[in-house]
This record gives C-alpha cells, structure tokens and sequence, in this order.
C-alpha cells in the first residue's frame, strides 16, 4: 500500500486533456516538492516534472504540475498515443525520512 | 550525456548476498547524492536508499534497513548496493538514480535497472 495515492487508470481520446491525482498527507506532499514520472512499458522511469511545477529541458510544454494542499496533479494536454505509460508521483516524508512514490497511474489513450 | 550503467543482478537464493554497481558518466559525480529506486515485477516504484554526495550521509527505507548497504567509490564514478539476507520480496528491478537535490526530492537520471530475482 503507498503512502501516495493515485488512481490505478485513467483514459481520454488523443487530442483531449487528462489529469492525474496525488494524494498525500502534511508530512509529504503538503511540505515538499512533488516530481512525476513516465515510464513507458519496459523503460526506466523519466523525470517529467520536478519541484511540483517544473519541467526538465525536453519535456513538452503540454505536460504541466501543480500541488495545492496535500494533493498535487499531472495535466496533460493535446494527448497523444506515445504518451501511454504508467504515471508516478514522488515526494519526500518528514515524518518516514524516506523517500515516497504513489501507486502509479495507467495512461490510456483511446 | 549523462549515463547510469548497473550490473551485478542475478538469481539468488533466499538468504544470501549481491552486490550491485552502477557506473556513473556525462556528470561530475561527486557532486551529487545517488540512489537505489527498486521495482518489483508487475509493480510500482519504491525508494530503497540514498547516498549523499561525499558519502557521509546515508538514508534506507524500512524495508532494507539493516540488511542493504549503499556506498559509492567517488574515484571511480560508482556507486553500490550491498544486499544481504535477501528475501524473496527483494526480487524486482533495481534502478540506479541520480538525485540532484536533497530538497526537491526528485531524481533526474535512471540507469536501465539490473534484475534481482531471490528464489530457491
């Protein structure tokens, strides 16, 4: 069981936008940063989102994060059929001093 | 081009030992805190230890902590994982990780992952 939750799967037609959720607690999510991972089937996760908000050099602008509270999300825009992958957020615990990742999210593109 | 390389997995049986390295390029790797991130098959990602840049300091999640070491040989740009009393629930990839900041939490660069499988 993580100590982040996300939903298991989450679809939307290419084009279209998804969002994905975070969920944490005051001792991860609500007092650090969060970052997000794609790993496509296969691959070594890749850094997509680092400091809650932004974007390593390369990651396409339709890829965006946010973090309110305790909860933090991934929005993708324009989706695309390469952009089918599992999803990962990942943070800090004070409370755990370890670092901490959600479930992971299926990304389907229908 | 930064690259991480692992190697050392292997089938092993319950109870004993492994070690795995990861040959760091592309970055001045004394200057950064590396980390071990495993996966087992079929499920999500999990953090199992970090090594500050010089070595110094060392965190583990709970699930390895007094069974796994983390070093790093900084004269040789690798990294290590020293793995005993391995169990069956060890079995999962293990990705080497480069862990750019102690604050933001986020690693930046991952190796390919070497398997570890524990079983008799």
């Amino acid at each position: 069981q993580s100590v982040l939750t996300q939903p298991p799967s989450v679809s939307a037609a290419p084009g279209q936008k998804v969002t994905i959720s975070c969920s944490g607690s005051s001792s991860n999510i609500g007092n650090n940063y969060v970052s997000w991972y794609q790993q496509l089937p296969g691959t070594a996760p890749k850094l997509f989102i680092y400091d809650s908000n932004k974007r390593p050099s390369g990651i396409p602008d339709r890829f965006s994060g946010s973090k309110s509270g305790t909860s933090a999300t991934l929005g993708i825009t324009g989706l695309q059929t390469g952009d089918e992958a599992d999803y990962y957020c990942g943070t800090w615990d004070s409370s755990l001093s370890s670092v901490v990742f959600g479930g992971g999210t299926k990304l389907t593109v229908l | 081009e930064v690259q991480l390389l692992e190697s050392g997995g292997d089938l092993i049986q319950p109870g004993g030992s492994l070690r795995l390295s990861c040959a760091a390029s592309g970055f001045t790797f004394s200057s950064y805190a590396m980390s071990w991130v495993r996966q087992a098959p079929g499920k999500g990602l999990e953090w199992v230890s970090i090594i500050s840049d010089s070595g110094g300091r060392t965190y583990y999640a709970d699930s390895v902590k007094g069974r796994f070491t983390i070093s790093r040989d900084n004269s040789k740009n690798t990294l290590y994982l020293q793995m005993n009393s391995l169990r069956a629930d060890d079995t999962a990839v293990y990705y080497c990780a480069k862990y750019p900041s102690l604050v933001g939490a986020f690693f930046d660069y991952w190796g390919q992952g070497t398997l570890v499988t524990v079983s008799s």
